[in-house]
């Protein structure tokens, strides 16, 4: 399958610990976005990462890092987690050419306690 | 700064109705239109886009308008059948490279038997 897949696809964490997301993008595209959806709200972006480098950033506190590697794929790490941190977190890969053909993952349930 | 609201955020109509969302932005930038259909637990899948330098497209019952002078586009949907039931978003990206998708707030589209 040469789609988005995200990792895990379901995780329950205790406040104040942190977790670390992962995202392999689509085949041939070489940019990672990832969002957050709240739930019953549309998704919201957080940042961009283009050649192993955040190229933009969504209005989201320094807790919220992420990370690309050579291969393209791409991790979001959250620290110091919070209730409200509890979301859908979506992954969209795409050509950072190119301002259309984004193809997001399927998503990780987040839910912190 | 960029934003894009969108109405209603619930709306049901009667099988073989037709559904009208609407939705305005803000970023004068923007000069690409993408809209996503949701279901339940799964991820945002595009179902039509529309750019800048087009008034409106059609793909069998789902139709896209842009009026970029207003900074209003809307989705329409014939024959509505009771797999339409979802969430749709809007959503707007301003030109250039890989930009961040700007989401609306979502329309919970319920089709009555």
């Amino acid at each position: 399958d040469a789609g988005v897949t995200q990792s895990p696809t379901h995780l329950i964490k205790t406040r104040g610990q942190q977790v670390t997301l992962r995202c392999s993008p689509k085949s041939g595209h070489d940019t990672v976005s990832w969002y957050q959806q709240a739930l019953g709200q549309g998704p919201q972006f957080i940042f961009q990462y283009y050649e192993e480098e955040e190229r933009q950033r969504g209005n989201f506190p320094d807790r919220f890092s992420g990370h690309q590697f050579p291969n393209y794929s791409s991790e979001l790490n959250v620290n110091a987690l919070l209730l409200g941190d509890s979301a859908l977190y979506l992954c969209a890969s795409s050509f950072y050419r190119v301002h259309y053909g984004y193809t997001f993952g399927s998503g990780t349930r987040l839910t912190v306690v | 700064g960029e934003n894009v609201e969108q109405h209603p955020s619930t709306l049901s109509v009667q099988e073989g109705d037709s559904a009208v969302i609407k939705c305005t932005y803000s970023d004068s930038a923007s000069n690409y239109f993408p809209w996503y259909k949701q279901e339940l637990g799964k991820r945002p899948q595009l179902i039509i886009d529309i750019r800048s330098n087009v008034g409106e497209k059609k793909d069998q019952r789902i139709a896209v308008t842009l009026n970029k002078t207003a900074k209003h586009f809307s989705l329409h949907i014939t024959e509505t059948q009771p797999e339409d039931s979802a969430v749709y978003f809007c959503a707007a990206i301003p030109g250039g490279s890989a930009s961040k998708i700007i989401f609306g707030s979502g329309t919970r589209l319920s089709i009555r038997p």
